[in-house]
């Protein structure tokens, strides 16, 4: 099993540019979450799921969209990038409300 | 006032020294998970407890729920235990509230 994958590694936008991030697990768990980590501030959620084809809002979710079409995959979208959200990404997921499994992270600049 | 507060929020030890690492929080909450994050950047899941106390090899995890209040203790530390060591709350709607984390360097 890979695990949590998280694609792609690194990314640098231009304000105003648009990506999506994508989540990947092959554990075929329910939930799923995006963070966002910040220096000095611990992981903030952004977004999760509990199940496909549903999503929800977490503690900063402005500026970002999200979509869980298949159980597997978990996107996350910038639709017009910021420099605020210039950040490390994780995404995690969890079989049931315990223990989460996180990716590698997503290093993203706007510049 | 953060909702997770950690201390030390940095500490340096030798080798071979317990280590002990503190969590308040000021949520309910029904769970706290204690969190690795390496060097690299990668998190590893090392405890969810909610309650009393749990061991792993030489990583101690306790909590008191109604102190608010939960400890990470390592014994005989080692150099690949550096790490920054993240404590989690878990709240309503299965959302974790993340402390700052404790940035553990254990030289030889």
């Amino acid at each position: 099993n890979a695990g949590v994958t998280q694609t792609p590694k690194f990314r640098v936008l231009k304000t105003g540019q648009s990506m999506t991030l994508l989540c990947a697990q092959d554990m075929n768990h329910e939930y799923m979450y995006w963070y966002r980590q910040d220096p000095g501030m611990g992981l903030r959620l952004i977004h999760y799921s509990v199940g496909e084809g549903t999503t929800a809002k977490g503690e900063v979710p402005d500026g970002y969209n999200v979509s869980r079409l298949k159980k597997q995959n978990f996107l996350l979208g910038l639709e017009s990038a910021a420099p605020s959200q210039t950040s490390v990404y994780f995404c995690a997921s969890s079989p049931t409300r315990d223990t989460q499994y996180f990716g590698p992270g997503t290093r993203l600049t706007v510049l | 006032k953060n909702e997770v507060e950690q201390s030390p929020q940095n500490l340096t030890a030798q080798e071979g020294e317990f280590i002990t690492i503190n969590c308040s929080y000021s949520v309910g909450i029904s769970a706290l998970h204690w969190l690795q994050q390496h060097p690299g950047g990668g998190i590893v899941s090392l405890f969810m407890l909610s309650s009393g106390k749990k061991k792993h090899g030489r990583l101690i995890a306790t909590i008191n729920i109604q102190e608010k209040h939960s400890s990470l203790h390592i014994t005989a530390s080692h150099p690949r235990d550096s790490a920054v060591y993240i404590c989690a709350p878990k709240g309503g709607a299965q959302k974790l509230v993340f402390g700052q984390g404790t940035r553990l360097t254990i030289n030889p």
